[in-house]
């Protein structure tokens, strides 16, 4: 299993990024891949998830209104896009697969991308 | 949300040591509780879910226990790659939500 995300970014405030999230190694379709980000020196804040089966997505209430999940099961690919962003947004953001197979996530991450860092600066 | 405790916030220890990490949750979880680890400039990495089940790969000298809202993370025997930041996280009711993290240190 391998998770593969796409390149650091700098954005000025209000500006969007999407991240990309590459899957190989297994079903793409089989299981669920959520979004985690850690600020500089911070902990670790799951932001939302999106299933690989039909695209049905669960995510935080404060980022309801900035983010869009979507998955290309043509590439096996995940994206996740957060609008209007501000400096607080800067961090390194995980795509991350769900540990059990199906249709609903379950919570548990067992394989990780290698993070994208995502800098807001004006 | 369901909040997160984790202590001690950072621990030293020595190579051989036994370590205890604990981990509370701000209301019952059952066994919902995951640990990670995560090494500096690197992902976290899955070592216990459902509080006590090794992951696939993971040494047998982690291990988990707990339910309901207390939880613990041992290392038998401190080897020199487990020095890094360990995350509990619970999986019990969305927002998933992780512990601010133990950083273990070189003693």
């Amino acid at each position: 299993v391998q998770l593969v995300q796409s390149g650091a970014e700098v954005k000025k405030p209000g500006a969007s990024v999407k991240v990309s999230c590459k899957a190989s190694g297994y079903t793409f379709t089989s299981y669920g891949i959520n979004w985690v980000r850690q600020a500089p020196g911070q902990g670790l804040e799951w932001m939302g998830w999106i299933s690989g089966y039909n695209g049905d997505t669960n995510s935080v209430q404060k980022f309801q209104g900035r983010l869009t999940m979507t998955t290309d099961t043509s590439t096996s690919t995940a994206h996740m896009e957060v609008r209007s962003l501000r400096s607080d947004d800067t961090a390194v953001y995980y795509c991350a697969r769900d540990l059990v197979v199906g249709a609903t996530g379950t919570g548990e991450f067992d394989s990780w991308g290698q993070g994208t860092l995502v800098t807001v600066s004006s | 949300d369901i909040q997160m405790t984790q202590s001690p916030s950072s621990l030293s220890a020595s190579v051989g040591d036994r370590v205890t990490i604990t981990c509370r949750a701000s209301q019952s979880i059952s066994i919902y509780l995951n640990w990670y680890q995560q090494k500096p400039g690197k992902a976290p990495k899955l070592l216990i879910y459902a509080a006590s089940s090794l992951q696939s790969g993971v040494p047998s000298r982690f291990s988990g226990s707990g339910s309901g809202t207390d939880f613990t993370l041992t290392i038998s025997s401190l080897q020199p790659e487990d020095f890094a930041t360990y995350y509990c996280q619970q999986s019990h009711n969305t927002p998933w939500t992780f512990g601010q993290g133990t950083k273990v240190e070189i003693k």
